[in-house]
């Protein structure tokens, strides 16, 4: 069965600061990685990585792959209040349905 | 306006009852997918559909049953079959060829 950890499971930072999101997995058949952000209701969809090494960049944030050791991270730089949300990783097996397997999220708090 | 739409977007029943959750999308994606969120816990996969006429179990399918009559159509029925139906439903989509799914708004179902 598909595994997908995320740490910490919740984090208050300053406004500011910089945090950097954790997730591993364990997946069978293992196509890509993708990270959400998730405020009030729809995920949206922030980066998909599907290969090592290859840092993924849009603005402020940014992520990388690590495949021989099943993780990824998100890094937030500059944080600002509007980066509060949970983020959510997932990770997508190599069958035809494309069937996405999510981590609990990490919760991020920026206060003023 | 193109995109994903779920409604309603808050939904009381009774237990014992049957309720359908809607979801329609204008964005001409071949694959649609049903996840439910609980509090501290990931997005799980209840049912998906790759084309029309056709639909697969997810991991926590028992309770729950679909159908995929349109294109643009992916509607959920929560039966009184589901032990613990109070979350929130979250519709996705994703264009064959494509890995990213998107999602709806969602649709937070409260059981009384």
């Amino acid at each position: 069965e598909d595994k997908v950890v995320q740490s910490p499971l919740s984090l208050v930072v300053h406004e500011g600061d910089t945090v950097t999101l954790n997730c591993s997995y364990e997946v069978t058949n293992f196509r890509s990685l993708l990270w959400y952000k998730q405020e009030k209701k729809a995920p949206t969809f922030l980066f998909m990585l599907t290969s090592s090494g290859i840092e993924k960049k849009s603005g402020r944030l940014s992520s990388i792959l690590d495949k021989k050791e099943l993780f990824s991270i998100l890094n937030i730089t500059a944080t600002q209040t509007g980066d509060s949300a949970i983020y959510l990783c997932a990770v997508m097996d190599t069958g035809t349905a494309s069937k996405l397997t999510f981590g609990t999220g990490t919760r991020l708090q920026v206060t003023l | 306006d193109g995109g994903i739409t779920q409604s309603p977007k808050y939904l009381f029943r009774k237990e014992g009852q049957n309720v359908t959750l809607s979801c329609e999308q204008n964005l001409n994606h071949d694959a649609m997918y049903w996840y439910r969120q609980d509090p501290g816990q990931g997005l799980r996969l209840i049912y998906y559909s790759q084309i029309v006429n056709d639909f697969q179990k997810g991991d926590i399918a028992e309770g729950y049953s679909v159908s995929r009559e349109k294109k643009e159509s992916f509607p959920l029925t929560v039966t009184s079959a589901q032990k613990n139906p109070t979350a929130f439903y979250l519709c996705a989509t994703r264009l064959a060829g494509e890995r990213k799914q998107f999602f709806g708004p969602g649709t937070r179902l409260t059981v009384l």
